[in-house]
């Protein structure tokens, strides 16, 4: 069964490094999307994206963040300067195009653990 | 603004005990509601899904969810719960749009005691 994959597992970076977390979604999903989850905490929104393009992000996705989809595969998520608070676990994941239809299941990826020291 | 509650942040029961997880949502049009699970040390998986029809729905594992469209809730159950259950459960709701955000309550953490 195809999935969402993510790299990688664990990334342990300095405070005010640029870190790029990647994800491949599913082949022939077109809606892509971050999320992250602060320990202990809820799984949050942070941005969707479709057509090589933002559709929607939330307060958390500020300038120091940015997404991209680089060579029609990979999905990627940069934060150019990273805080203490950034340290969480970042999901991707994935949609497909239902041709109209209101089915829009989202496919989570196991997620990078991003630790900012 | 969409939000999700789930009433209960911890629950311990003992195993073949029932079980009921609240959810209710603020949101008045329509929505898919989600119920997913993430064991220990691993990723989200999706329990199960309501997009439309029978509101009972069932998912993996024998669980099951009723939405209640006028109470705005979406209650999982299980009738006898395993040690294996112990989980975080994370109720979800996302407006019926191909492209929008799933919103997820803070979860609910279930320490089934062998």
């Amino acid at each position: 069964e195809p999935e969402v994959t993510q790299t990688p597992s664990h990334q342990v970076t300095q405070m005010g490094q640029e870190v790029i977390l990647r994800c491949v979604p599913i082949s022939n999903h077109l809606y892509f999307y971050w999320y992250r989850q602060i320990l202990g905490q809820k799984v949050e929104f942070l941005v969707s994206f479709y057509n090589n393009e933002i559709s929607e992000k939330s307060e958390i996705f500020d300038d120091q963040f940015s997404v991209e989809r680089p060579d029609g595969s990979n999905f990627t998520l940069k934060i150019r300067s990273t805080k203490l608070e950034d340290s969480a676990m970042y999901f991707c994941a994935s949609t497909w195009t239902s041709g109209g239809l209101l089915y829009n299941e989202q496919f989570f990826g196991p997620g990078t653990r991003l630790t900012v020291l | 603004a969409q939000s999700v509650s789930q009433h209960n942040h911890h629950v311990i029961l003992s195993e073949a005990a029932s079980l009921e997880l609240g959810c209710n949502y603020s949101y008045g049009g329509t929505v898919n509601l989600f119920w997913y699970v993430q064991y220990p040390g691993q990723h989200l998986q999706l329990l199960l899904k309501y997009f439309s029809g029978d509101p009972l729905v069932k998912g993996i594992k024998g669980f099951e969810a009723e939405f209640i469209k006028s109470k705005f809730s979406f209650n999982l159950r299980k009738p006898s719960v395993q040690w294996s259950d112990t989980a975080e459960y994370f109720c979800a709701v996302n407006k019926g749009n191909r492209d929008d955000k799933i919103i997820f309550g803070k979860g609910t953490r279930l320490h089934i005691l062998p």
